[in-house]
């Protein structure tokens, strides 16, 4: 069975940092392309990064080109995604997905909530 | 303002069918056949419901399925059930910078 746990979530102030963690098991993670989706409470989905099979590329939203780092331990099954200057906006529920052949999110983890707020 | 154009919610009876639509353009939906559909109950995680237009994960009942018409895709579940009353997204590959998007999410209820 395939399982996402996400970590690392919590409260932080506006322009601070906050490392979010993504421990994957049930499949052979290194064959997978993965990502980040993001939903604002209340609100709908959106896509925050993508990450290839051995780390090489990464794409990211615009919204957040410069200030987030995704990356991924194909020998610990994890995924991580550093954000710094953090904004109001960035504050959503955070879950970890696994990427289909084209744009479809197979298996989500749990999420994590990250609240920006002084 | 998403990018993809969904109803905000749709209502019926068990037993009886919906359909929810998701509008986009050329550049996503119309462009691909890329277009995937997910439940949401609340307070849990999005579950890919639809998978390149058509698809169906393993485990996903038959009552649901999907079509594309032009820039417009469409998801009918048949046969409503209590337990598919739930937040509804579909989203498309695109051209644009953003990899992927979402509409809006449709909120489903049975009555």
């Amino acid at each position: 069975e395939v399982q996402l746990v996400e970590s690392g979530g919590g409260l932080v102030q506006p322009g601070g940092s906050l490392r979010l963690s993504c421990a994957a098991s049930g499949f052979t993670f290194s064959s997978y392309w993965m990502s980040w989706v993001r939903q604002a409470p209340g609100k709908g989905l959106e896509w925050v990064a993508n990450i290839k099979q051995d780390g090489s590329e990464k794409y990211y939203v615009d919204s957040v080109k410069g200030r987030f780092t995704f990356s991924r331990d194909n020998a610990k099954n994890s995924l991580y995604l550093q954000m710094n200057s953090l904004r109001a906006e960035d504050m959503a529920v955070y879950y970890c997905a696994v990427l289909g052949s084209y744009s479809d999110f197979h298996h989500w983890g749990q999420g994590t909530l990250v609240t920006v707020s002084s | 303002q998403s990018a993809l154009t969904q109803p905000a919610s749709v209502s019926g009876s068990p037993g009886q069918s919906i359909t929810i639509s998701c509008t986009g353009t050329s550049s996503d939906v119309g462009g691909y056949n890329s277009v995937s559909w997910y439940q949401q109950h609340p307070g849990k995680a999005p579950k890919l419901m639809i998978y390149e237009v058509t698809n169906r994960p393993s485990g996903v009942p038959d009552r649901f399925s999907a079509s594309k018409s032009g820039n417009t895709a469409s998801l009918t579940i048949s046969g409503l059930q209590a337990e598919d009353e739930a937040d509804y997204y579909c989203s498309s590959y695109t051209t644009n910078s953003t990899f992927v998007v979402f509409g809006g999410g449709t909120k489903l209820t049975v009555l």
